[in-house]
């Protein structure tokens, strides 16, 4: 079992700022990061799968950095909206499967 | 888009009874798992498959079992439910390496 952690569990941000929360891992034997949004009533959905150190992708206002050497990883949410509400989930990969952080969960105040 | 289909969506059951949450998947992929999350928990991995006929258990103990007879169906059974398994189940497929994973809409069981 890959111990991932995530932080904060839970955050509140006003609509129009920016926000941003951490995953980290261990660094030792890493593959693959992945970042899944998790809307309530739908399925979790893939944002991003990185695996290069210093590896940044993007998402419209949503990005991501990582940083396999020291073991964590960023999800950025730039000029937060409502339908940014959702539970965000990391989950450190090796070949065969995943293992999952306890999820940020971010609401958005209009 | 990713077809995953789980049933049933929520299911509240007495102690005792056997139970069968079905998941289908459309898009021929090898890897299946299924998953349980308690609120605020993470996802935890408690079966996987490889492929037809292959089976194996996850990071947590369950006392569920799987079945993989053919790509399309992962069912999940639980001959004996119990309150402690109430919890949200979700099935998902990989293809592995640097993919993303497709979940279900998950099954949401209660056990009274």
């Amino acid at each position: 079992i890959l111990n991932v952690e995530q932080s904060p569990q839970s955050l509140h941000v006003q609509e129009g700022d920016s926000t941003n929360f951490t995953c980290s891992f261990p660094s030792s034997n890493f593959y693959a990061l992945h970042w899944y949004r998790w809307e309530t009533a739908k399925s979790p959905e893939a944002l991003f799968v990185m695996t290069l150190n210093g590896d940044e992708k993007k998402k419209g206002r949503i990005s991501a950095t990582l940083n396999t050497k020291e073991g964590y990883s960023y999800l950025y949410i730039k000029g937060s909206q409502p339908e940014d509400s959702a539970t965000y989930l990391c989950a450190c990969s090796n070949d065969y499967k995943l293992s999952f952080g306890a999820g940020t969960t971010v609401t958005v105040r209009a | 888009e990713a077809d995953i289909y789980q049933t049933p969506r929520y299911l509240v059951i007495g102690t005792g009874k056997k139970i069968t949450l079905e998941c289908s998947q459309t898009m021929g992929h090898d890897k299946m798992y299924w998953y349980q999350q308690d609120p605020g928990m993470e996802l935890h991995l408690i079966h996987y498959s490889y492929g037809v006929n292959s089976t194996e258990k996850g990071d947590l103990s369950s006392e569920s079992t799987v079945s993989r007879i053919r790509t399309e169906h992962f069912p999940l059974t639980l001959e004996s439910a119990r309150p402690s398994h109430t919890s949200q189940y979700l099935c998902a497929t990989w293809t592995g390496g640097l993919n993303e994973q497709y979940f279900g809409p998950g099954t949401r069981l209660t056990v009274t």
